[in-house]
């Protein structure tokens, strides 16, 4: 099956500083790749997503870049604030599925 | 904006005695998840369902756990003899349809925690 790695495990950046947080993946098959923000005691929440036949997507100051030939994918963080702590997950999925198969999370600590 | 609902948020339960997590999907939904997170521990896939079944269930969902829709809005979990190692968050989740791309939403989850 699939298998995501993730790193890295902790990050800890000054405030308007960029994050970059990146995952590896096996599965070449996997084409969905969504990144999860999860703050303490929440519900993961979907922050942005990417699919395999796109090789960059930003939202404001949030972006996804892929590499399918490499299998791995990042998450871009620009001009961090506090509210930007919280854990997050990358994820794989293959298409006829949406069985998610997560990384092992980053804890992104904005210092004010 | 609509929510995936769950309840309880927490439950404590005795090893061997059975348990019952329920889920409310995003009412429009039609595919429904179950994953889990020991703590500390990456989130896990442990079955999706559709059409009143199982679509697909990772090695993690073994005799001891089933899933059932009761009726046209909940979607429960049942542990029928919980062990120690089942003690995690459990999440509900749903998606509109299935297929490369179909976001997930997923629910506040439910800490189970096994004595």
């Amino acid at each position: 099956g699939e298998n995501v790695e993730q790193h890295p495990s902790t990050l800890s950046v000054q405030e308007g500083d960029s994050a970059v947080i990146k995952c590896t993946y096996s599965d070449s098959a996997s084409n969905y790749f969504p990144w999860y923000k999860q703050e303490l005691g929440k519900r993961p929440q979907l922050i942005i997503d990417i699919r395999s036949n796109v090789g960059e997507k930003k939202d404001q100051r949030i972006a996804v870049t892929l590499n399918k030939t490499a299998k791995h994918f990042s998450l871009h963080i620009t001009e961090t604030q506090p509210e930007d702590s919280a854990v997050y997950f990358c994820a794989a999925s293959l298409s006829r599925a949406n069985n998610l198969f997560f990384g092992t999370g980053t804890r992104l600590t904005v210092i004010p | 904006e609509p929510e995936v609902t769950q309840t309880p948020s927490h439950q404590v339960t005795q090893m061997g005695q059975e348990v019952i997590l329920r889920c409310v999907p995003i009412s429009n939904h039609l595919y429904f998840y179950w994953y889990r997170q020991i703590l500390g521990q990456k989130v896990e896939f442990l079955v999706s369902f559709y059409n009143n079944e199982i679509s697909e269930k990772s090695e993690i969902f073994d005799d001891q756990f089933s899933v059932e829709r009761p009726d046209g809005s909940n979607f429960t979990l049942k542990i029928r003899s919980t062990k120690l190692e089942d003690s995690a968050m459990y999440f509900c989740a749903s998606s509109e349809a299935v297929g490369s791309g179909e976001k997930l939403f997923f629910g506040s989850g439910t800490q189970l925690s096994v004595l």
